[in-house]
């Protein structure tokens, strides 16, 4: 059983259109994450629910909107695709707010052409 | 603010090599330590923390002790294996204030050769 799934793995679209990734935990963990890495690795904290409540909101385009229909689902929307948004995009979980042990997916590779 | 400072890489060594990883950091308050280690085509695991100054996380032969003097979270492993091959990750998190989620630095990748 996986822990944290996300879907799709792969993403490849054209810029303008929109997409969802869906992320699920198995893990009855109450907080739920989504992070962004891009080409260099480099790992940037989107935003975090708890118990469905959005508790971070980094500098993020207006253009991504996370949902949480329970505390066990965390999807992210992206409207209007730019080139920039090629990324990894990772989603975690963990046991409570502000711990450092997180629980990551495997990511969702999105490429924009 | 705060921030976590790792040495570039790529890092490349034959099997049985000792590393060392370097990582330094800047944060307000105490900071509690992370690495996190990323396999090819996977999400990031949770490798070893230390949580106070003077403390050593360790787990699959890797450790790391928190300095606080010197404000680094060095990670080492006396010999590597070719399945030690990642992307590695330090990371830190405060305790209080507005800024409490984990922040990561920007990843060393390690290639271990045979």
């Amino acid at each position: 059983d996986t822990a944290v799934s996300q879907t799709p793995k792969y993403l490849v679209t054209q810029m303008g259109n929109d997409k969802s990734i869906k992320c699920e935990q198995n893990l009855g963990h109450d907080t739920m994450y989504w992070y962004k890495q891009d080409s260099k690795k480099f790992l940037k904290i989107m935003f975090s629910y708890n118990n469905k409540e959005l508790i971070i909101n980094e500098t993020v385009p207006n253009r991504f909107s996370p949902k949480s229909p329970d505390k066990a689902h965390l999807n992210l929307h992206i409207n209007s695709l730019e080139l920039g948004d090629s990324a990894v995009y990772f989603c975690a979980s963990s046991q409570a707010t502000y711990t450092g042990e997180l629980f990551f997916g495997e990511g969702s590779r999105l490429t924009v052409l | 603010g705060n921030s976590v400072t790792q040495m570039e890489g790529p890092v490349t060594l034959s099997e049985e090599a000792f590393l060392t990883i370097n990582c330094t950091y800047t944060a307000t308050g105490y900071p509690s330590l992370f690495w996190y280690v990323q396999y090819p085509g996977e999400g990031l695991q949770l490798l070893l923390k230390a949580t106070k100054a003077d403390d050593k996380g360790s787990n699959k032969g890797f450790e790391a002790t928190y300095r606080k003097e010197t404000t680094s979270f060095h990670l080492e492993k006396g010999s590597v294996q070719v399945s030690d091959s990642a992307v590695y990750f330090c990371a830190l998190r405060i305790s209080s204030g507005s800024a409490r989620q984990l922040t990561f630095g920007s990843g060393t990748q390690l290639t271990v050769l045979p």
